[in-house]
């Protein structure tokens, strides 16, 4: 059985950062890319980054490029989102989901999300 | 940012189709193929239909993409209680590098 599992999240002051974790099972992480997509509270789905599977391709939204990393380690079936300068803004529920490729491919498996809550 | 416009809501008694649009661009819906996410309330997303109208097993077949030029469209025919949810379009945008979802749409079943 496909699992995703995040964790990581939690109160962080503004300017903060945090790192996210996303823990996979059930399938070879290796051969897949991984996305991350936030949603904050009462609003909707917003795509954050991807990472191929191999680690050389890495995209990011225009809302978090230069304060976030995404990276992974295929060995440890493991993806991680690096958060800086931390803003209220992004407060949300961090998914971290699965695809096949990165483009014309769809999110097939869904974590159930960690929560980040910026706030002084 | 959303570049995918959805109607906000959406709603139909038991039985009834509904349908929902997703409107984008050339760079995006123009392009590429649309896929589209179930959130029932409090829980995860869960892919619904991918490649425009691909169903994914365990879907029911009351559940049916469409795209046209720069738009899509999602129905349910055969409206079930269970089916009260948000729903989201999203595709790859070439010029953003990035994917887009829409503004998401709350089914509600009366």
């Amino acid at each position: 059985e496909v699992q995703l599992v995040e964790s990581g999240g939690g109160l962080v002051k503004p300017g903060g950062s945090l790192r996210l974790s996303c823990v996979a099972s059930g399938f070879t992480f290796s051969s897949y890319s991984m996305n991350w997509v936030r949603q904050a509270p009462g609003k909707g789905l917003e795509w954050v980054s991807s990472i191929s599977s191999s680690g050389t391709y890495i995209y990011y939204a225009d809302s978090v490029q230069g304060r976030s990393t995404v990276s992974r380690d295929n060995a440890k079936n493991s993806l991680y989102l690096q958060m800086n300068s931390l803003r209220a803004e992004d407060t949300a529920v961090y998914y971290c989901a699965r695809s096949l490729g990165i483009g014309n491919y769809h999110f097939d498996y869904w974590g159930q999300g960690t929560l980040v809550t910026v706030s002084s | 940012q959303s570049v995918l416009t959805q109607p906000p809501s959406a709603s139909g008694t038991p039985g009834q189709r509904v349908t929902i649009s997703c409107s984008g661009s050339s760079s995006n819906i123009g392009s590429t193929t649309v896929n589209w996410y179930q959130q029932l309330p409090g829980t995860a997303p869960k892919f619904l239909i991918y490649s425009n109208n691909q169903r994914p097993s365990g879907v029911p077949d009351r559940f049916s993409g469409s795209k046209s030029g720069t738009s899509a469209s999602l129905a349910i025919s055969g409206l079930q209680s269970e089916d009260e949810a948000d729903y989201y379009c999203a595709a790859w945008d070439g010029s953003l590098n990035g994917y887009v979802f829409g503004t998401g749409t709350k089914v509600t079943v009366l």
